[in-house]
């Protein structure tokens, strides 16, 4: 039971250009939330998170969108750079006794190409 | 300031073996947490302590152990070694219920 997902392995984008990566959640309960971002034979770094008393959150090129309806969260990259290749996951926490317990979706191999 | 350490980088076992994996951070973090990571599956909790003495089940805790004998340590045992524990294994710790930090990794090969 995949609690979070992101359905798409991969992205292509060019240099200079918005890089937009989806998360879809189905638990209820899950009140904050997270990008991490990964390179090879490195632990995964946090990029940006967001609460859901939240739709969205900035910090500079990274933004983050949750649509509480939905189920659904994004993060937006503007502009991409080369530097951005990576794996980026998406993870949950439920608040409440889960002390601070991630749930990771599968993770999305960005290529930004110059 | 080290961060999160993770001793080994990389191990090879034989199907029965036993060995430990050690976590160590120097943040003063209360909670430690252990993952794994699979290709397609993301990282999976494996156990996670909040605490110095106490230890808790993840989502995937068959076939490990952990201890957390002291506030800046946690380590992950594998009693008997099986091939399905081919793993990259990931440690991290947080401030409560912020932000985790997560160490380099472990590679472990069963063979």
């Amino acid at each position: 039971d995949q609690q979070v997902k992101q359905n798409s392995p991969s992205l292509s984008v060019q240099e200079g250009r918005i890089s937009i990566l989806n998360c879809d959640y189905t638990n209820s309960m899950f009140d904050y939330f997270l990008w991490y971002k990964k390179y090879p034979a490195e632990g995964p770094t946090f990029l940006i998170s967001i609460s859901s008393i939240k739709d969205k959150n900035e910090d500079g090129r990274f933004t983050v969108f949750l649509n509480k309806s939905a189920k659904h969260l994004s993060l937006h990259i503007v502009p991409s750079q080369p530097g951005d290749s990576a794996v980026y996951f998406c993870a949950a926490n439920a608040g409440g006794t889960s002390y601070g317990k991630l749930t990771f979706g599968q993770g999305t191999i960005l290529t930004v190409h110059p | 300031n080290a961060g999160v350490t993770q001793t080994p980088k990389f191990r090879v076992l034989k199907t029965g073996q036993s060995m430990t994996l050690l976590c160590a951070q120097d943040m003063n973090h209360e909670y430690m947490y252990w993952y794994r990571q699979d290709p397609g599956m993301g990282l999976r909790l494996i156990h996670y302590s909040v605490g110095e003495g106490t230890t808790a089940k993840g989502e995937v805790p068959d076939g490990y152990n952990v201890s957390r004998l002291k506030k800046q340590n946690f380590l992950l045992g594998l009693e008997s070694a099986a091939p399905s524990q081919t793993s990259v294994y990931f440690c991290a710790s947080s401030y409560f219920r912020d932000t985790q930090y997560f160490g380099p990794g472990t590679r472990l090969t069963v063979l």
